[in-house]
């Protein structure tokens, strides 16, 4: 199995551009979730899905994020407009039983 | 509310040398806890969990840890520290039924030769 897949491995943007990370999850897996990883704050759960419909967004930080899961196979976590505070690494995570996740490789996001 | 708590932020050993990583966990209910490293720029591997079986689990890269419920705590622990042991490590948290993870801040593991 390829594991979780995240693209890109890396993004620059610049300000008040829009950034989209894509991210497909292990065949078979019913959960999936996004994470932001920064040195301020550590690992955050942004979102998370099971079966394709968004569970817990509770963690989306502002209305500027959004995430969708239009089928098992992708995930798309989109920031519109990006703003530098949003730089950090983003995470895809899926499961079976939501509890021991597997990881992607992460993206890493810079906004100038 | 499930909480775990890093006790070191940095842990330094010389290769050969045992290594200890400590977590305290806080959870209202018999907790699932597990260990995820991360080495630089890669994502996060999981490590072992412990999902109320046996109290001392055995993870990969010859690392182990054990659950004391009295002490709530979950330390890692491995025999003998590599040079590719060196990573970032994460004490997690999950209680029964479908709860979040919730990570720890991470220890740092240097490892000189």
């Amino acid at each position: 199995d390829a594991g979780v897949i995240q693209s890109p491995r890396h993004e620059v943007t610049e300000m008040g551009q829009e950034v989209t990370l894509r991210c497909k999850p292990i065949s078979g897996h019913d959960y999936l979730f996004w994470y932001r990883q920064t040195m301020m704050r550590g690992l955050e759960l942004l979102i998370y899905f099971n079966n394709n419909v968004p569970i817990d967004d509770s963690g989306m930080p502002e209305d500027r994020f959004s995430a969708k899961m239009p089928n098992a196979s992708f995930s798309t976590l989109k920031i519109q407009p990006s703003e530098p505070r949003d730089s950090a690494v983003y995470f895809c995570a899926s499961s079976v039983d939501s509890r021991e996740q597997y990881f992607g490789p992460g993206t890493r996001l810079t906004v100038t | 509310a499930q909480s775990v708590t890093q006790l070191d932020s940095h842990v330094s050993v010389s290769e050969g040398t045992p290594v200890l990583l400590r977590c305290n966990y806080s959870s209202s209910y018999s907790p699932s806890l597990f260990w995820y490293v991360q080495h630089p720029n890669k994502g996060l591997q999981l490590l072992l969990k412990y999902t109320s079986a046996a109290t001392l689990v055995k993870g990969i890269n010859g690392f182990e840890a054990e659950f004391k419920k009295s002490e709530t705590s979950f330390h890692l622990t491995k025999p003998s520290a590599h040079m590719s042991d060196a990573a970032e490590y994460f004490c997690v948290v999950s209680g029964t039924g479908f709860q979040k993870l919730v990570f720890g801040t991470g220890t740092r593991l240097l490892v000189s030769p």
